[in-house]
């Protein structure tokens, strides 16, 4: 029973390079949410998707693209890196939406250098 | 701006006392709340939500208080247990939306 599950666990990017997180589960659940967390800071939505699709965003959205083309699976893009994109990004997913609690992977540490 | 507010970031207590963390919030729209609790390289796990139509909600060692005139909720965690040091992030809800806004977390240590 893997859950949510992200690769990679780390990264290092040079900026200007472009990388693609890996975000899949298991649990056949229609909602999937990527976040990002920041030193100190709380969790932030990037994008989400209420099925297969169908995305949008969230609270920060900029240098950043989805795509949700199976329920399993929804990987981020990120285009072109800048060091403002270091962070720890979370994917997450639930059955019905937010008043159901999420399960999240345990994260990809990334670092634009 | 923050809508959801965790001060005291950090907070230290004898394993078998009560652990008190709190929660402010600014949007008198949301209308569930949720606590995760986050251990070092790993994602936050859930761990217990409330109703706003409620004012407690309890799961075994770990109830939370809603107080809606104030816009204020905390989470007690008692007794508290060495495996209960994590970081907890408070989460709140607008009804019919998807997102949830986190604050900062709380760092608990439960001292042996």
């Amino acid at each position: 029973n893997a859950g949510v599950t992200q690769t990679p666990k780390f990264r290092i990017l040079k900026i200007g390079q472009s990388m693609t997180l890996q975000c899949a589960q298991d649990m056949n659940h229609n909602y999937m949410y990527w976040y990002r967390q920041d030193p100190g800071m709380g969790l932030k939505l990037i994008y989400y998707s209420v099925g297969a699709g169908i995305t949008d965003k969230g609270e920060v959205p900029n240098g950043y693209n989805v795509s949700r083309s199976t329920t399993e699976d929804f990987p981020l893009r990120l285009e072109l890196a800048a060091p403002s994109q270091t962070s720890v990004y979370f994917c997450a997913s639930s059955y019905q939406g937010s008043n159901e609690k999420l399960f999240f992977g345990s994260g990809t540490q990334l670092s634009v250098l | 701006d923050q809508q959801v507010k965790q001060n005291s970031p950090s907070l230290s207590v004898q394993e078998g006392r009560i652990s008190i963390l709190n929660c402010d919030y600014t949007n008198s729209m949301f209308d569930y709340f949720l606590w995760y609790k986050k251990y070092p390289a790993e994602g936050p796990t859930f761990l217990i939500s409330i109703s706003s139509i409620k004012d407690k909600n309890e799961d075994g060692r770990f109830t939370v208080f809603l107080n809606k005139s104030a816009k204020h909720l905390s989470l007690h965690i008692v007794p508290s247990q060495p495996g209960d040091s994590a970081v907890y992030f408070c989460a709140a809800r607008v009804y019919g939306n998807n997102r949830l806004a986190f604050g900062k977390g709380n760092q608990v240590v439960v001292i042996p």
